[in-house]
């Protein structure tokens, strides 16, 4: 159980373009998904947590306008690299989490990420 | 702000070996600590939870400790496996209701 779908897998485009990446819940409610950000060798850095219904929170630093986030229902989120370019290249990583409170103390289900590729 | 440390950061055994993992985090304030794996180019696999009131969990050849008052974890792989290389990571959940991750311990097990 506890499944996270991501897709695509790997994205490949020229710059300017944007790119929509999903992450969906498979068989539990995602009250909350989170997206977060992989350079090589390096660990994953938060980007945004959302709450389904809500507009998403960024960590300081994240561009919102540049990173559009969606959780429209409790087993989908979207995230769209709006403009990309080849700065914007990097592996991108969805978690999901149920439970209602802000600290709630269910794990975290993570996708496979999604390696984005700005020409 | 909450700082994740893993020692060592790559680490070689040969198979069969018994090995440990180590995390500490700076903020003891927190509400459970995460172990996961990541193989290259993937996402994280959950290995083991510990809630902030636990001492351990355990699955399989995997056994997690918490000492939340020193700030450390530990994670022990009994019998190593060739299948077990990869980069561990552990993650605590603290009072900024996010995880923080702790830089990595890449593992090699070698036949």
């Amino acid at each position: 159980g506890a499944v996270v779908s991501q897709h695509p897998s790997w994205v490949i485009c020229k710059s300017g373009t944007s790119v929509k990446i999903e992450c969906r819940s498979l068989d539990f409610q995602a009250t909350t998904m989170f997206w977060y950000r992989q350079f090589p060798k390096q660990s994953l850095m938060l980007m945004a947590t959302s709450n389904e219904g809500s507009k998403a929170t960024y960590e300081q630093g994240v561009e919102k306008d540049k990173f559009l986030i969606n959780h429209a229902s409790l087993t989908l989120s979207t995230l769209t690299v709006t403009s990309a370019h080849p700065e914007d290249s990097s592996f991108y990583i969805c978690s999901a989490r149920s439970g209602q409170d802000l600290y709630s103390n269910q794990p975290q289900h993570f996708g496979d990420g999604t390696r984005l590729s700005i020409l | 702000k909450q700082e994740v440390t893993q020692i060592p950061a790559a680490l070689s055994v040969p198979e069969g070996e018994n090995l440990v993992l180590n995390c500490s985090f700076t903020d003891s304030a927190i509400y459970n600590l995460q172990w996961f794996r990541q193989d290259p180019g993937k996402g994280l696999t959950s290995l083991l939870l510990i809630q902030s009131s636990q001492r351990e969990q355990t699955s399989g050849r995997l056994n997690a400790s918490l000492d939340k008052s020193s700030g450390r974890s530990t994670l022990y792989i009994a019998a190593s496996q060739p299948g077990d290389s990869a980069t561990y990571l552990c993650a605590v959940f603290g009072t900024a209701s996010k995880l923080t991750f702790g830089t990595g311990t890449r593992l090699q097990v070698t036949l």
